[in-house]
């Protein structure tokens, strides 16, 4: 167990609808990192997040946003879903900025079928 | 730009033989971080090791050990005698201080290992 939690576990919802997947990090890690897995696009970075404030964004599509709670969870929006959006997506924490040097522990993940 | 190849896509063992998990990274910056993770059939990522640009000792841990050699930019993974249990995809992955925290993974490698 990573000690890193991620609601729901499975998500099966239609496309053009909304969804909010959760991640609440390790006890005092202040980073989050999202990560979406899929079988074209294999794991890819989506968007991290240190101290509620956004630090660094990847291939992450506009319909997506994010954000980083006082409480340091965070929540990832997925907006006008597409059948393409179907993954596994995964939430990571680590300690802190330290530009690369944080080993990143992972959630679960939140599997997400978009029928 | 960082890139991670894992050219094995899939192995195939029998149980107590030893297998080798190839990864070779491409990155210019001089100081960056290497990592293995492994991802059993339940779908989690589980950190096994982070090894710095900066030392080159290999590792050893129980079973697994890990071989660094900046002079071909590899970080393969050794698991000696495996185990069934030991089936799993299992992924390579850099970060360094210009990209920042995120992380580049390989495409992995799903290794079977059959009783």
């Amino acid at each position: 167990d990573s000690g890193v939690t991620q609601t729901p576990k499975h998500l099966i919802t239609a496309t053009g609808q909304r969804v909010t997947l959760r991640c609440s990090p390790r006890s005092g890690d202040l980073s989050v990192y999202w990560y979406q897995q899929s079988l074209d696009q294999g794991l890819q970075f989506l968007i991290q997040y240190y101290n509620g404030e956004e630090r660094a964004k990847g291939n992450i599509l506009e319909r997506f946003s994010a954000q980083q709670f006082p409480d340091l969870h965070s929540e990832l929006n997925l907006s006008s879903l597409e059948l393409g959006d179907s993954a596994l997506y995964f939430c990571a924490s680590s300690g802190g900025l330290a530009g690369g040097t944080d080993t990143q522990y992972f959630g679960p993940g939140t599997r997400l079928t978009v029928l | 730009a960082q890139k991670v190849t894992q050219a094995q896509t899939e192995i195939s063992v029998v149980e107590k033989e030893d297998v080798t998990l190839d990864c070779v990274y491409e990155t210019r910056d001089t100081t960056y971080y290497l990592f293995w993770y492994k991802q059993p059939p339940s779908g989690e990522l589980v950190f096994l090791i982070r090894r710095n640009s900066f030392d080159e000792q290999n590792e050893i841990s129980g079973r697994y050990s890990w071989n660094f050699q900046k002079s071909t930019s590899s970080f393969n993974f050794t698991i000696t005698a495996s185990q069934v249990v030991d089936s799993a995809v299992y992924f390579c992955a850099l970060s360094s201080k210009t990209s920042g925290s995120r992380l580049t993974f390989g495409e992995g490698t799903q290794l079977t290992v059959n009783p």
